[in-house]
């Protein structure tokens, strides 16, 4: 049974340009969470979806940023005009349910995005 | 705000030492926690977590303590071995307006020295 994927592992953009990045869930969950990871911090929350719905997006920079988990697919993180400032690691996690029992979340392994 | 912190940024152990790893979070709200452990370059793994309606609860070699009077966290490794050596987080669980969602701590980098 595979882990949460996520690619590319390592993403190198210059400043202004668009990253695209990608999770694919373990089999069976339909809840994604996507954190933002900067040098020596904790995690920070940015979204959390279900197949085809934003559910609580209360983490995620009001522009640039917008994310998506379609019905067929994996989830995408999609930061557009890139800065300096978005240079960290980015984590997402999956879970089977939304809460309760089965709530785990499993993390990727996540992207190392550097803007040059 | 509302946040999950640690009191140790760094701890550092003699192999076979048990190991304490603090947290101090302030939602009193916050019903499940979880411990992490981050090793260089990887995501998070989960260690193990426990439900406010308890105060303890053990795994294999780790035990997790929580006193929600002054709203701590600890976890505890027994015989500390060189693979402990990790950066370990605790997170609570943030349920607001039917989304639930984890709050990190900083995180505790731990050494383990043979």
């Amino acid at each position: 049974n595979a882990g949460v994927m996520q690619n590319p592992r390592h993403l190198v953009r210059r400043r202004g340009q668009e990253a695209r990045l990608r999770c694919s869930p373990m089999k069976g969950h339909s809840h994604v969470y996507w954190y933002r990871q900067l040098p020596e911090e904790g995690l920070k929350f940015m979204v959390y979806l279900q197949k085809e719905n934003i559910i609580d997006e209360s983490g995620m920079p009001k522009e640039r940023f917008s994310a998506e988990f379609p019905k067929e697919g994996p989830s995408i993180l999609r930061i557009q005009q890139v800065v300096r400032g978005d240079s960290a690691a980015y984590f997402c996690a999956s879970s089977l349910t939304g809460q309760g029992a089965s709530y785990e979340q499993y993390f990727g392994p996540g992207t190392r995005l550097t803007v040059t | 705000g509302e946040s999950v912190g640690l009191h140790l940024p760094t701890l550092s152990v003699q192999e076979g030492d048990n190991s304490i790893i603090n947290c101090a979070y302030s939602n009193s709200a916050s019903d499940y926690f979880i411990w992490y452990k981050q090793e260089s370059g990887k995501g998070p793994q989960f260690i193990i977590d426990i439900r406010s309606n308890m105060d303890k609860r053990q795994g294999q070699r780790v035990t997790v303590l929580l006193n929600k009077t002054v709203k701590h966290l600890s976890l505890q490794i027994a015989a500390t071995q060189p693979g402990d050596s990790a950066v370990y987080f605790c997170a609570e669980n943030m349920a607001q307006g039917g989304s639930e969602k984890l709050v990190f701590g900083k995180g505790t980098k731990l050494t383990v020295n043979p």
